[in-house]
Parts: C-alpha cells; sequence; structure tokens
C-alpha cells in the first residue's frame, strides 16, 4: 500500500461541472500539496496546508488531520482546469515528501 | 522576481554518454530538490540539499548519478553513463525552507537511445 493514495486516477466531467480529488495518507504530516501539472507543462504548486481549509479562486483544499485525508475541490470547472492534480505529503520530522501518483482531470466544453 | 530555471529542456543522447542538467533556484530559496518523473507517474526524489548540504540522498542511484550545489545555490545532476532506462523529465525544485511551499522548474527531458 502507498503511503500516498490518490483516487480517483481519472476523471472526466463536463464543464460547470463541481469537481473532488481525494488524497489518502498514511503518515504523520506537517503539510500536505496539491501540485497541477498541465500536458507537457511544468508543476506548479496550488496550496500548501496542515489544518482546515484553503481557498484559492475556484480552487478549495481541505484536510481532515485525524482522518488523514485531504480533499481538493474545484468549482464552476473550466476545460482550461483540464490538468494532472497531484498530492504530496510532508513527512512529520524529516519533511520528506512522499507524492500521490496523480489524478488526469479532463473537462468537456 | 524569476522562478526555478532549469537547462536544458530537452536532452537527446545515446547509451554510456554522459549528460547534466543544470538548475538555479529562486532567490533565497535554501532548500533544493532533484525530482525524476516518469511518464504518468508523480515524481521520485533524488536528492534533497538544505544549503549545500545533501540531507536526502538516499534514492540517488550514486553508481551512475552525481549531484552538487556548491555554494549553495545553483545545483548540478550528472549521469554518467547513461541508461535506456534513465529516459524521463528531471525535474528541479526549490522552497525556502524544507517546510515552505514548492517551485518547480519546467524540468529537463531526458531521451536516451
Amino acid at each position: 500500500k502507498n503511503e500516498v493514495e490518490q483516487s480517483p486516477q481519472n476523471l472526466t466531467a463536463q464543464e460547470g461541472e463541481f469537481i473532488t480529488i481525494n488524497c489518502s495518507y498514511s503518515v504523520g504530516i506537517s503539510a500536505l500539496h496539491w501540485l497541477q501539472q498541465h500536458p507537457g507543462g511544468g508543476i506548479v504548486s496550488l496550496f500548501m496546508l496542515s489544518s482546515g481549509k484553503k481557498k484559492h479562486g475556484r480552487l478549495i483544499a481541505t484536510i481532515n488531520i485525524q482522518e488523514k485525508h485531504s480533499s481538493l475541490h474545484i468549482t464552476a470547472s473550466h476545460p482550461r482546469d483540464s490538468a494532472v492534480y497531484i498530492c504530496a505529503a510532508a513527512h512529520f520530522g524529516n519533511e520528506k515528501l512522499t507524492f500521490g501518483t496523480g489524478t488526469r482531470l479532463t473537462i468537456i466544453p | 522576481e524569476a522562478g526555478v530555471v532549469q537547462s536544458p529542456r530537452y536532452k537527446i543522447i545515446e547509451k554510456k554518454q554522459p549528460v547534466a542538467f543544470w538548475c538555479n533556484p529562486i532567490s533565497g530559496h535554501n532548500t533544493l530538490y532533484w525530482y525524476l518523473q516518469n511518464l504518468g507517474q508523480g515524481p521520485e526524489l533524488l536528492i534533497r540539499y538544505e544549503n549545500e548540504e545533501a540531507v536526502d540522498d538516499s534514492q540517488l542511484p550514486k553508481d551512475r548519478f552525481s549531484a552538487e550545489r556548491l555554494k549553495g545555490v545553483d545545483s548540478t545532476l550528472k549521469i554518467q553513463p547513461a541508461e535506456l532506462g534513465d529516459s524521463a523529465v528531471y525535474l528541479c525544485a526549490s522552497s525556502r525552507f524544507s517546510t515552505g511551499e514548492l517551485f518547480f522548474g519546467e524540468g529537463s527531458r531526458l531521451t536516451v537511445l
């Protein structure tokens, strides 16, 4: 079992739909990162959170430390949101990052 | 503010040849990472630096890979000799501290023929 697991692996939705991507981890963490990677592009940091909820535009990230679970939500999804979304857990103590394998999101116009 | 700069963006070499990648992190960022990313996979850490010290190189294949960050600023990752299985994207990332937000470069795509 991977230390960081994401679901779903692939997600296709219509433009405007509400999107949820999940991330579960099994290690004690100091922070959880959400990253975005467009096809052929570099990786961009979306959020870094250790508790509660953060919002940036149409993106919302939440984390439940007790349940070791985080979610990334996209409201009013748009084709330009099509990308791979990766969560990464920063291990408590040594700050080592463990990455999930990513969720490939495709938004259809 | 300039982002993380990597070069070259693309490199094609024959197996057994050497190759080197360069990374210049964001100014003031103490922590520098080299990652390897295979197609459809998440990044895998090769080495992490805190200033000029390699604090985690446990995943670096030291028989053929080497890295340095001599002055605690820019860094070079070298592969010698390259093998077919080394074809991947090599990503450099930096953060102000090890607990900080990550900033990635565009990556260096290596193809070994």
